[in-house]
């Protein structure tokens, strides 16, 4: 069974605060990895995808990296800001028909 | 350019009774899924359909019927629901090409009591 599994649950740090979250999956066969973002009672919004030829893409303040190897993924915030308070899903694609498998999620609180 | 559009958003149901979630998507995306919500549950896929005219279950599929209308629009239908179907309903599409980007609608917030 594909599982992906996200470490922390939740973390709360002080604003301007550097932090990495983390996403391990269990099958390195994967097609592509992505990161969302989901506010309370709100959809998903897509942060960045990474792509099974890829180590890592940015986007602004954003860094995702990927390892296939381990089956590692880590997201990582630089200079965090109280609007980045949420909570962070990640999520691989891979397998037959190229299913999508979400992690629980890491619920970021960024203190002012 | 609306994206994936889910109708109801929020709709409450008594035990036992009948609705339909409808879903379009306007980016000619092959496939297209449902998923539902649930606390310290994340998102688990209901059904999905890889392309027009097929559909497949997921991990959570009972209690829940597909059909893939045409390439744009994916219905998810309770025949008969129960408490335990409370919960917030995600469908989202996406295609291999154009970016490989998974889009999701809103969310349906259902409560059956």
């Amino acid at each position: 069974k594909q599982e992906v599994t996200q470490i922390p649950a939740a973390l709360s740090v002080p604003e301007g605060e550097n932090l990495v979250l983390n996403c391990s999956f269990t099958d390195s066969a994967i097609y592509n990895l992505q990161w969302f973002r989901q506010d309370p009672g709100k959809g998903l919004t897509s942060l960045l995808l990474i792509q099974s030829s890829q180590r890592e893409q940015t986007s602004g303040r954003l860094n995702a990296s990927l390892d296939k190897s381990s089956g590692r993924s880590t997201l990582y915030i630089a200079a965090s800001q109280p609007g980045d308070s949420a909570t962070y899903l990640c999520a691989r694609r891979g397998g037959s028909n190229y299913k999508l498998t979400f992690g629980k999620g890491t619920l970021l609180t960024v203190n002012p | 350019n609306a994206g994936v559009t889910q109708t109801p958003k929020f709709q409450v149901l008594k035990t036992g009774q009948s609705m339909t979630l409808q879903c379009a998507q306007d980016m000619n995306h092959n496939s297209m899924y449902w998923y539902r919500q649930d606390p310290g549950m994340g998102l688990r896929l209901i059904y999905y359909s890889a392309s027009e005219g097929t559909t497949d279950k997921g991990e959570v599929p009972n209690g829940y019927n597909v059909s893939r209308l045409n390439k744009r629009e994916f219905s998810l239908r309770l025949e008969s629901a129960a408490p335990s179907q409370t919960s917030v309903y995600f469908c989202a599409s996406w295609t291999p090409s154009g970016g490989n980007t998974i889009y999701f609608g809103e969310g349906s917030w259902l409560t059956v009591v």
